[in-house]
């Protein structure tokens, strides 16, 4: 059963440090997307990518998010020095030309 | 500027009975529209896809309907189940071309049916 995996489930760290989170999309699919997920703002997206491109990263700030895809079985997405303001949980998702996205369960981080 | 509303954060009904969800649209022209559910602690499940030329889509008990005219769409469940209970997401593309749609999501509905 073909599934996006996310790692890690959760993550608390302290304010300054660097996350990183990873999500391994589904096989064959070549749209790969973060978003960011919160109470207060439900689902954000942060970035997009296609074939291994980046397309559109204009919801991620750029001077503390960075998002990858460093071959077609990865993507990265990384806060260096991680906020509070950060806290939430972020979700990837891959598809293809079908429409519909395919969800990770999603990585919960706590910034302290 | 761009916004999708879905109707009350949340709604209860009891089993047996037809849930109804809408999610209304401004300043978007999508090509499609997307019916997703989450749960807690995981993440959102495709349920349904309709496009802009498609007025009805079925799947088992859900159905949903497309307006372009008065950009909503609803969302029926018949014969709700307990197991129904959940957030009910709607999606719309930004019109772009090309494969898997950059879609931008509304903020939910949370449905609990009640026994």
């Amino acid at each position: 059963d073909a599934r996006v995996t996310q790692t890690p489930r959760d993550k608390v760290t302290e304010m300054g440090q660097e996350v990183t989170m990873r999500c391994q999309p589904i096989l064959g699919h070549n749209t790969v997307f973060w978003y960011r997920q919160t109470m207060m703002q439900g689902l954000e997206l942060l970035a997009y990518f296609r074939n291994r491109a980046p397309l559109d990263d204009s919801g991620m700030p750029k001077d503390r998010f960075s998002a990858e895809m460093p071959d077609a079985t990865l993507a990265t997405l990384k806060i260096q020095p991680s906020e509070p303001r950060d806290s939430a949980v972020y979700f990837c998702a891959s598809g293809r030309n079908t429409g519909e996205l395919f969800f990770g369960e999603g990585s919960r981080l706590t910034v302290l | 500027s761009q916004k999708i509303e879905q109707n009350s954060e949340a709604l209860n009904i009891q089993e047996g009975k037809t849930a109804t969800l809408t999610c209304n649209y401004t300043n978007y022209s999508p090509a499609y529209l997307q019916w997703y559910r989450q749960d807690p602690g995981r993440g959102p499940v495709f349920l349904l896809l309709i496009r802009e030329n498609e007025k009805e889509k079925r799947k088992e008990r859900l159905k949903v309907t497309f307006d372009t005219t008065l950009k909503q769409s609803l969302f029926h469940i018949t014969a709700s189940q307990p197991a129904d209970s959940a957030t009910y997401l709607c999606a719309l593309d930004k019109g772009s071309s090309g494969s898997a749609r950059q879609l931008t999501f509304g903020s939910g509905t949370q449905l609990t049916v009640l026994p």
